[in-house]
């Protein structure tokens, strides 16, 4: 079965403090994987993406995604936290259906 | 370039009613996808559809349906409105890569 994990419902971190968003994923090969931002009221925002090669990826905001194979994760980290950064984080898997499967997704709260 | 473009943005429906939803893909993309997003159930996909045909579709009762025209504009129906489809639909168009979604149309169903 194909299925994303993301363990932490709410993380709330320090404005220019560092952050880690958890994404575990169950897939059977290499899958295509996402992260998308959600600010209120609106769609999602693609940060980032990994389909092969590399298994750092840069992303936009200064967001970046590590690969772990041997893990089955995908985790978001960013060095520093803007308070603009405060939304909801959605990891996102691409298998065999080509279609995406969502994790349930990680609310941050960031403070001054 | 314009982004994908969902009308109208609030819904208010009556349960029994239908209502139809539009988007516009990126000029250029030829796949529109549709998800359902809600609190209890997070965001699920309902359909895709490529060059006017469905090529996938999700887990969701006949009620809901979608199409797409030759300009690759999307409408999703929803017949015989329940409650629990009170939700954000979010459209997405891609072009052999990522999803773009729009900023979604919210439904409330009463």
């Amino acid at each position: 079965a194909q299925s994303v994990t993301q363990p932490d419902i709410h993380i709330t971190v320090s404005e220019g403090a560092s952050l880690e968003l958890r994404c575990n994923y169950s897939y059977g090969a290499t899958p295509y994987l996402f992260w998308y931002v959600q600010s209120p009221g609106q769609g999602l925002q693609l940060l980032l993406k990994y389909f092969s090669g590399d298994t750092l990826v840069q992303g936009i905001k200064g967001f970046e995604a590590e690969f772990k194979r041997s893990q089955s994760s995908f985790n978001l980290r960013k060095p520093s936290v803007h308070w603009s950064d405060a939304a909801e984080y959605f990891c996102a898997l691409e298998g065999n259906t080509d279609k995406l499967i969502f994790g349930t997704g990680t609310r941050l709260q960031v403070f001054p | 370039k314009a982004g994908v473009t969902q009308t109208p943005r609030y819904l208010i429906k009556t349960r029994g009613q239908q209502v139809t939803l539009s988007c516009s893909p990126i000029s250029g993309h030829r796949s529109v996808s549709w998800y359902q997003q809600t609190p209890g159930q997070g965001l699920q996909f309902l359909f895709e559809y490529f060059s006017e045909t469905q090529r996938n579709k999700g887990n969701f009762p006949g009620r809901f349906s979608g199409r797409q025209f030759s300009n690759s504009r999307s409408e999703m129906n929803v017949s015989t409105l329940e409650l629990g489809d009170s939700a954000l639909y979010l459209c997405a168009s891609s072009l052999e890569g990522p999803l773009h979604f729009g900023n979604g149309t919210r439904l409330t169903v009463t």
